[in-house]
């Protein structure tokens, strides 16, 4: 079965810490999907990125960075430098070619305080 | 204007009142999602449709209906609402292919009184 685990429930920091979002999977696919998304207090949903499984390259942008490993079976999503801003709920999912629709982990609420 | 529109985007009714969001996008995506969102349980899947013909259950399905009206436009029905169906819930769309990411509304914060 498909399971997305967020186990940290909320994380405060002040601004300009660096903070880590972890998130651990598990499916029986060898092909699969990660993605996190990002809902501000305002409450949309925002798709930050994408992961396929075939593809363990950490990802860059900005101050966002993802350390995908396969071998524990983890997505974390690191904030360098965080912000007011980045205060947000932040989901992680997982799709797979089986049950191809996505499977949400129960989300971390990051309070970045001045 | 935004992609994928729900409507309305709040809603305060009463407990056995018959009560309809809706959902409409612009992306000519085939697969569509209803979601509800309690705090501290993420997103959960009650319905949905990879194409106009195509309807089914998600994983907390009892008590909602759906309806795909047209490839652009899919309701969620609670026929006759209860306090525990008070949540947000998110209307998505995503293309066929495995890797694209689901796209969201903005949601409906629904509260049954």
């Amino acid at each position: 079965a498909q399971k997305v685990t967020q186990a940290q429930t909320e994380i405060s920091v002040v601004e300009k810490e660096d903070v880590t979002l972890d998130c651990v999977y598990e499916t029986r696919d060898t092909t699969y999907y990660l993605f996190w998304y990002k809902q501000p207090p305002s409450g949309e949903l925002v798709f930050l990125i994408r992961r396929n499984s075939f593809d363990e390259q950490n990802e860059i942008s900005g101050r966002y960075s993802w350390n995908f490993q396969k071998s524990t079976s983890s997505f974390n999503f690191t904030i360098t430098a965080s912000q007011v801003v980045d205060s947000a709920v932040y989901f992680c999912a997982l799709k797979d070619t089986g049950f191809q629709k996505l499977v949400f982990g129960t989300g971390t609420r990051l309070l970045v305080s001045p | 204007d935004a992609d994928v529109t729900q409507t309305p985007r709040n809603r305060i009714t009463k407990t056995g009142k018959r009560i309809m969001l809706e959902c409409s996008q612009t992306k000519g995506h085939d697969r569509m999602y209803w979601y509800r969102q309690d705090p501290g349980l993420g997103l959960r899947l009650i319905y949905y449709s990879f194409d106009v013909k195509d309807i089914n259950k998600g994983e907390i399905s009892d008590g909602y209906s759906v309806s795909r009206q047209a490839q652009a436009k899919f309701s969620l029905s609670l026929e006759s609402a209860i306090p525990n169906q008070t949540a947000l819930y998110f209307c998505a769309t995503s293309d066929w292919q495995l890797n694209q990411p689901q796209h969201f509304g903005d949601g409906t914060r629904l509260s049954i009184l």
